[in-house]
């Protein structure tokens, strides 16, 4: 069965400072695996996706985020926080790669001023 | 372009009612996926539609239940509602790999 793990509940930074977020994945096959942000009462907006090739992958407001096959890891990072950066982030994974996303818990971020 | 539309943003319904939330994905998309979101079970995965059929089905009862239109417009539909059932219903649009999720229903169970 496919899973993501966030082992996270809440990471906090100061604003300035560098800010990762960790996700780890279960799933057999080569997985798709994607980063998304919710602010409060609002849907689920993207931010970056790996889905083959480099193992480093930009995305949306200057985050990116670090594939690693041998760790199983997917980490999110950002050079330089901001209080706006404050969300909950969630990491995914389509084992399909098309049908279906599964999703970790959720890491709340909070970046103080 | 249009992003993905969900209707009605906030929903109130008492115990026993059915209810009926709407998707329209952003056009050209074909595949319309519905998740369910409370605090205790974090995103769950209900079902997915593409061409008007359901490919995928995520472990929930049978009182949950879709559809998907000629125009890819989606609904799903929660017969005999529980209290369990208020959550923030999303739904994702997608073509390929890009998924894209509009802003949810808000159903609370009263």
């Amino acid at each position: 069965a496919q899973s993501v793990a966030q082992p996270e509940d809440q990471v906090n930074v100061a604003e300035g400072n560098p800010l990762t977020v960790k996700c780890t994945y279960s799933v057999s096959g080569n997985p798709y695996l994607f980063w998304y942000v919710q602010y409060p009462n609002r849907g689920l907006q993207f931010l970056l996706k790996y889905i083959t090739g480099d193992n480093l992958v930009k995305g949306s407001y200057g985050f990116e985020a670090e594939f690693n096959k041998s760790q199983t890891s997917f980490h999110l990072k950002k050079p330089s926080a901001l209080v706006s950066d404050s969300a909950l982030y969630f990491c995914a994974v389509s084992p399909t790669g098309f049908q279906k996303l599964v999703f970790g818990t959720g890491t709340r971020l909070l970046v103080s001023p | 372009k249009a992003g993905v539309t969900q209707t009605p943003r906030y929903l109130i319904k008492t115990r026993g009612q059915q209810v009926t939330l709407s998707c329209s994905p952003i056009s050209g998309h074909r595949s319309v996926s519905w998740y369910q979101q409370t605090p205790g079970q974090g995103l769950q995965f209900l079902f997915e539609y593409f061409s008007e059929t359901q490919r995928n089905k995520g472990n929930f009862p049978g009182r949950f239940s879709g559809r998907q239109f000629s125009n890819s417009r989606s609904e799903m539909n929660v017969s005999t509602l529980e209290l369990g059932d208020s959550a923030l219903y999303l739904c994702a649009s997608s073509a390929g790999t890009d998924y894209t999720f509009g802003s949810g229903t808000r159903l609370t169970v009263v």
